[in-house]
């Protein structure tokens, strides 16, 4: 079946480390997209990726970062600079240009 | 830019009354309008979408739309919720490649 997987579902990380954020789709996607969700905050953009090698900050990148070296990978990096980075993450994907995003199940991240 | 308000943060109906869940949009032109729906720790599901055309759009799981132009409203109906209809309900907003804006979410209580 084509999907979005996210890995891993839950992911603790200790204050001051890196970690990255898994996201594979084999819907074959051109266009990828990080978001954050909190509670009550909504979904907020982090970044986006149209096509390969290329990627867009969105409304809340910093602490973050991307890469897109493959169609199918859109990995996530939280890194040490991120000060709040305890929240669920979700990345989507959608076909083409206006169409619906399609949702991974998410990975929650907490800081110990 | 673009904005997304859904005036609700909690609605609770009786299990078999109706639902009426509130959206109100700021777009600069005719937007596409989405109607998500979240179980808990779960990805989002697409319920229904309006691209143009018909104003009243049918989704799954018996929901559906009405987009209002004059009231930049595309509030989300049911006329009978089942208790499997409890979740966290997005509706969104956008156009092109670069992400979708969400509004921060109804959190839907069925009362037994």
């Amino acid at each position: 079946d084509g999907g979005i997987t996210q890995s891993p579902k839950y992911l603790f990380r200790k204050e001051g480390q890196n970690v990255t954020l898994s996201c594979e789709q084999n819907l074959n996607h051109d266009a990828m997209y990080w978001y954050r969700q909190d509670p009550g905050q909504g979904l907020r953009l982090i970044y986006y990726s149209q096509i390969v090698n290329d990627f867009q900050k969105g409304d809340i990148a910093e602490g973050y970062s991307v890469s897109r070296e493959k169609k199918e990978s859109f990995p996530l990096t939280v890194t040490s600079a991120q000060k709040n980075p305890t929240a669920f993450y979700l990345c989507a994907s959608t076909p083409s240009y206006g169409s619906e995003a399609f949702f991974g199940q998410g990975t929650r991240l907490t800081v110990v | 830019a673009q904005s997304v308000t859904q005036p609700d943060i909690h609605i609770t109906v009786s299990e078999g009354a109706s639902l009426e869940l509130r959206c109100n949009y700021s777009y600069g032109a005719t937007p596409y309008l989405f109607w998500y729906v979240q179980s808990p720790g779960q990805g989002l599901q697409l319920l229904l979408k309006y691209f143009s055309g018909d104003t009243l759009v049918q989704g799954i799981k018996g929901f559906e739309a009405e987009f209002k132009r004059s009231q930049s409203s595309f509030n989300l109906r049911k006329p009978s919720v089942h208790w499997s209809d409890a979740a966290e309900y997005f509706c969104a907003v956008g156009e092109g490649a670069d992400g979708l804006t969400f509004g921060k979410g109804t959190h839907l209580i069925i009362q037994p």
